[in-house]
């Protein structure tokens, strides 16, 4: 199994400008997460899902943020309009119920 | 709600000597707890999980934990240090269904 799969792996865009995130989960896996990592903050739950629904979306930082999954392997992290204080790791995680959260290599967004 | 509270933000220790990462957690009832990996510019990896099976958890790379409710403690040792220990660790726990929650994270030093 290739793990999870994260992508734009470095992103670097102007204050303003929209940025999204993807994430490609792992086969059979059926909750998937996204984390914001920074020095300040550490770890952070943003959202996640359950089978294609999202369960608890209370870390969404604002109205800027939002997260989709269409399907079983796919989703998407949505910023718009960005600022550089978004700039951060973002990380998708999946698992199968089991509290095991498998880790992608994450997104490194800068926001100038 | 569960927390988990990693007490030190940084260890640094000489290669070949004990290595003890501590956690401390805060629940009123048996928790689900885990210990991460997270090497640089890498997604976090599971090092092993507590889930009430066993009061002390073998896990990869010769760690190991021990769940002690009475301390509220789940430290993280290594009989022996290898400079590919280098990391940053996080002790985690789960809250509510399946939100991990992450304690700040320890970053590990080893000194040849």
């Amino acid at each position: 199994d290739a793990g999870v799969i994260q992508s734009p792996r470095h992103e670097v865009t102007e204050m303003g400008q929209e940025v999204t995130l993807r994430c490609k989960p792992i086969s059979g896996h059926n909750s998937l997460f996204w984390y914001r990592q920074t020095m300040m903050r550490g770890l952070e739950l943003l959202i996640y899902f359950n089978n294609n629904v999202p369960i608890d979306d209370s870390g969404m930082p604002e109205d800027r943020f939002s997260a989709k999954m269409p399907n079983a392997s796919f989703s998407t992290l949505k910023i718009q309009p960005s600022e550089p204080r978004d700039s951060a790791v973002y990380f998708c995680a999946s698992s199968l119920n089991t509290g095991e959260l498998f880790f992608g290599e994450g997104s490194r967004l800068t926001v100038l | 709600a569960q927390s988990v509270t990693q007490l030190d933000s940084h260890v640094s220790v000489s290669e070949g000597t004990p290595v003890l990462l501590r956690c401390n957690y805060s629940s009123s009832y048996s928790p689900s707890l885990f210990w991460y990996v997270q090497h640089p510019n890498k997604g976090l990896q599971l090092l092993l999980k507590y889930t009430s099976a066993a009061t002390l958890v073998k896990g990869i790379n010769g760690f190991e934990a021990e769940f002690k409710k009475s301390e509220t403690s789940f430290h993280l040792t290594k009989p022996s240090a290898h400079m590919s220990d280098a990391a940053e660790y996080f002790c985690a726990g789960i809250q509510g269904a399946q939100k991990l929650v992450f304690g700040q994270g320890t970053r590990l030093t080893i000194n040849p």
